[in-house]
Formats: C-alpha cells, structure tokens, sequence
C-alpha cells in the first residue's frame, strides 16, 4: 500500500515563528503536492514538486516555500507564520501523469 | 482557475441517487473525483480522460463531457458509507496539477 505520512496530526506555533510540514512517501512517486483545506473553500495548492530539487508555484503561494532535497520528501515551510495560515495542510504524491493522488492525514496548524 | 461543483450540499435516504456536477471554465485534459470523510484524507475514486478512457472504480460511474468541460459523479443507490464530502480536479493539460473544486457534502441517513 501506498503511504503518505506527514510529520505531525496537529501543531500550534507562535505568530512569526518559522514553520517546516514535512511529508514521506513510500512509493517512489516523482509527483509531489502541498494543498491547504479551509472549510467552504475545497483543496487549494500551494506549491507542487515533479522531481527532486523541482518545485513550482501553485494558486497561493504567498507566504510559503518549499523544499524537495530527496526523492521521498516534500517540506512545506511558513518562513514568518501568521494567523491567517491557520488551516490544515494535506500532502500529496502521485506516479506518472494524470494518475490518482495519495494524500496524508493532514496537519491542522493552529498559529496563535 | 477552480471548477464549480453543484449542489453544495445533498441529504439523502438510504437507496436513493444523487448526481454530483463538475464544470470549468477552461478546456480540460482529465477531471478526477475524490471522496473525504470527516477527519481523514481524500480518498481517490476515479479519473476520466479526454477522449473516453477512465481509471478507477467499477462501483462508481461518471461522465466527462469534452465540449461543455463538464463531469459529473452518478451514485446510485446510495449506502450509508457514502456520506462525505466529494470534491472534483481539473488537469488542463496531462502532467498539471489538479484544480480542485470547493466540494459537495453528501449526507445518506438511514
């Protein structure tokens, strides 16, 4: 089975503090996503990797960075955390082109 | 650009069908439904490609209309585990990221 893990279910960080979400996958997938979920606003992307050391910007980037250094990792980085990237954040992987995503169980970061 | 997905919400009694709709605004490659229950992750269901092909499975069925950009999800006879939040992802071209519409919570009550 594929496994897409992230590093923490639930964080609450300072307002300015620096950030990092990691996530893992297991199954050597060259795609690799970062959405963040708010309720009544779906799935939007903030960044996607297609290979390693690759990325590129999705919808809102604002105020993230990323960073892909091996194959099965993808971190998510708030450099200055503020309140209004309150929210969970889900990581996905997927193989190839056009095929399904795996997603991991989401970390909800509270930033207070 | 996020597609529209219509209803936002639909209760349903055990048994009944519901019709998930998916438009966009762009001319699309591939439209991909997902399927999230409270508290976890989406959970693939199925992927139609430009041209006819579909991947995903036989339980569930949907259409993929080229012309209009539109998809849409048939759930028949619904089941109680049904329930969850459906969400559609638009790839204009193959090899770009999902633009993933703001959902349609589904609700199937005994």
């Amino acid at each position: 089975d594929v496994k897409v893990t992230q590093s923490s279910r639930y964080l609450v960080k300072r307002t300015g503090e620096k950030v990092f979400l990691e996530c893992v996958q297991d199954m050597d997938h060259e795609n690799m996503f970062w959405y963040r979920q708010d309720p009544g606003l779906g799935l939007r992307l903030i960044y996607f990797s297609y290979d390693v050391k690759m990325k590129e910007k999705g919808d809102i980037p604002e105020g993230y960075s990323v960073s892909r250094e091996k194959k099965e990792r993808f971190s998510l980085i708030l450099e200055s955390a503020s309140t209004n990237q309150t929210s969970m954040y889900l990581c996905a992987s997927s193989r190839g082109t056009s095929n399904q995503q795996f997603f991991g169980p989401g970390t909800r970061l509270t930033v207070l | 650009q996020q597609p529209v997905q219509s209803p936002q919400a639909v209760i349903l009694r055990e048994g009944e069908d519901a019709v998930i709709n998916c438009s966009s605004s762009k001319a699309l490659y591939s439209v991909h439904w997902y399927r999230q229950k409270h508290g976890e992750a989406p959970v693939f269901l199925m992927i139609l490609l430009k041209g006819g092909e579909q991947k995903g499975h036989e339980k569930i069925s949907a259409s993929f209309n080229e012309k209009k950009q539109q998809s849409s999800l048939y759930l028949t006879a619904s089941q109680l585990s049904y329930s969850g939040t459906y969400f559609c992802g638009t790839e204009k071209n193959s090899g770009y990221a999902l633009n993933f519409g703001k959902g349609t919570s589904l609700l199937v009550t005994p």
